[in-house]
């Protein structure tokens, strides 16, 4: 079993829905990334967090330490949010080391 | 465009080729990663440099070697690769250790 979880694997919305996607893990963290990544393999850090919630633009990104959960929220979605989006942990003893959740497919249609 | 930069974007290579993965930050960071990424499989940590020194490596053949001659260039050196190697491998750079990290687009390599 993976140390990070996600859900769903694959998720398809039409354009203007409101979309979750979810981490769990189960290690002690020092910090969790969401990420996202295009095809054609390029990959931008979204949010880096380690409390409570953080937005930008349509984006929020909020974590529960105590429940070892963190979900990414898009509102208004777009086609142009389609890509996968990774959620990764740093553990409090792993030092430089992320580990990283399989990755949500979001396909957005218009 | 993050900052950070990889050539070749695109490598097929034989069994007995030697060739090397380069990438480039022009951020000022002074930590390099290198990360493997196989299909339908999570991105796996390979090896972490910080300020030019090798502070991690995650049980990487010998097959594949790091270089970091700076603080702004990384290099991953090929030879002897397996079919089962062909995977997108990505660097990233940090402005430390244990910091947010930004990513390069990756080189998808392919070994026939």
């Amino acid at each position: 079993k993976n140390e990070v979880e996600q859900s769903p694997q694959n998720l398809t919305a039409q354009e203007g829905e409101f979309i979750t996607i979810n981490c769990s893990y189960s290690v002690g963290i020092s910090a969790l990334h969401w990420l996202q990544q295009h095809p054609g393999g390029g990959i931008v850090s979204l949010f880096m967090l380690s409390s409570g919630k953080k937005k930008h633009g349509r984006l929020i990104a909020t974590i529960n330490i105590q429940e070892k959960h963190s979900s990414l929220h898009i509102t208004a979605s777009h086609p142009r949010d389609s890509a996968v989006y990774i959620c990764a942990v740093r553990g409090e003893t792993s030092g430089s080391r992320l580990t990283f959740g399989e990755g949500t497919q979001l396909t957005v249609n218009p | 465009e993050t900052g950070v930069t990889q050539t070749p974007r695109h490598l097929v290579m034989g069994m007995t080729n030697k060739k090397s993965l380069k990438c480039e930050q022009h951020l000022g960071h002074n930590a390099m990663y290198w990360y493997k990424q196989s299909a339908k499989k999570p991105l796996e940590l390979m090896f972490v440099y910080s300020l030019e020194e090798r502070v991690e490596n995650n049980s990487v053949p010998s097959r594949f070697s790091p270089e970091c001659p700076n603080s702004s260039h990384l290099f991953l050196h090929l030879h002897t690769l397996q079919p089962e190697d062909s995977a997108l491998y990505l660097c990233a750079s940090s402005p430390h250790t244990g910091s947010e990290q930004y990513f390069g687009p990756g080189t998808r390599l392919t070994v026939t």
